[in-house]
């Protein structure tokens, strides 16, 4: 089993829907989290820290479950830029691991 | 906020030359860098972690000997692929988070794409 997992879709939603993934890690011990964001051919780029108590930054909400080890990333109101594979992220100490993406495709 | 320069941006070289990248962390120090290589339409694969003035630390299946590792300072970790062949060719990419700030996100430098041909 992957220590992060995810799916890795694509997700192909309409502009202006509301687009949620989940990803899962096997790890108990990691300390925190974050979801990346990476467009083709591209390097990643931090999207955002996910907090104990969930967080929200602008259209992006990201939750942390301990109980069932899982991380979400809702995003409401899909632009076309928002087009690109996202990653998450578990860390513990001085180690990342990271899941494979998840591909999204917000179509016009 | 945090910047991480990865120097070059695409390289093609012959089959049997080496091929050195560099990665710096620019507005911050750091002790721990971390290589990547991603193939295309696969996933992030850590390759080794690179520690300032000591031993990188390598994952299972990379060759140490090939791929060398100098940590010098704490700004300044080089990534040198030795007789590249044509399977090394792929997306290199480097990351650091700040000395000091445990668990801090990783920023990562804006990726090598290396040819051989």
């Amino acid at each position: 089993r992957k220590e992060v997992e995810q799916d890795p879709g694509p997700f192909n939603v309409p502009e202006g829907a509301t687009v949620a993934f989940n990803c899962t890690y096997s790890n108990s011990a990691s300390q925190s989290f974050f979801w990346y964001r990476q467009d083709c051919r591209k390097e990643p780029k931090l999207l955002m820290s996910v907090y104990s108590s969930g967080n929200e930054d602008g259209r992006f909400t990201a939750q942390l479950n301990r109980a069932s080890q899982y991380i979400s990333l809702l995003i409401r109101d899909s632009k076309l830029s928002d087009s690109a594979t996202y990653l998450c992220v578990s860390s513990g100490t001085y180690k990342y691991i990271f899941g494979t993406g998840t591909r999204l495709k917000v179509l016009a | 906020g945090a910047v991480v320069s990865q120097h070059p941006s695409w390289v093609i070289c012959k089959s049997g030359t080496s091929v050195k990248i560099e990665c710096r962390s620019l507005d911050f120090q750091a002790t721990t860098m971390f290589w990547y290589r991603q193939f295309p339409k696969q996933s992030l694969m850590l390759m080794a972690t690179s520690n300032e003035g000591s031993k990188a630390t390598y994952e299972q299946g990379v060759e140490k000997d090939k791929f060398l590792i100098n940590h010098a300072s704490l700004t300044l970790s080089t990534l040198t692929v030795t007789s590249a062949h044509p399977e090394d060719s792929s997306f290199y990419i480097c990351s650091a988070r700040s000395t000091g700030v445990d668990n801090s996100p990783l920023h990562f430098g804006n990726g090598t794409r290396l040819t051989v041909t």
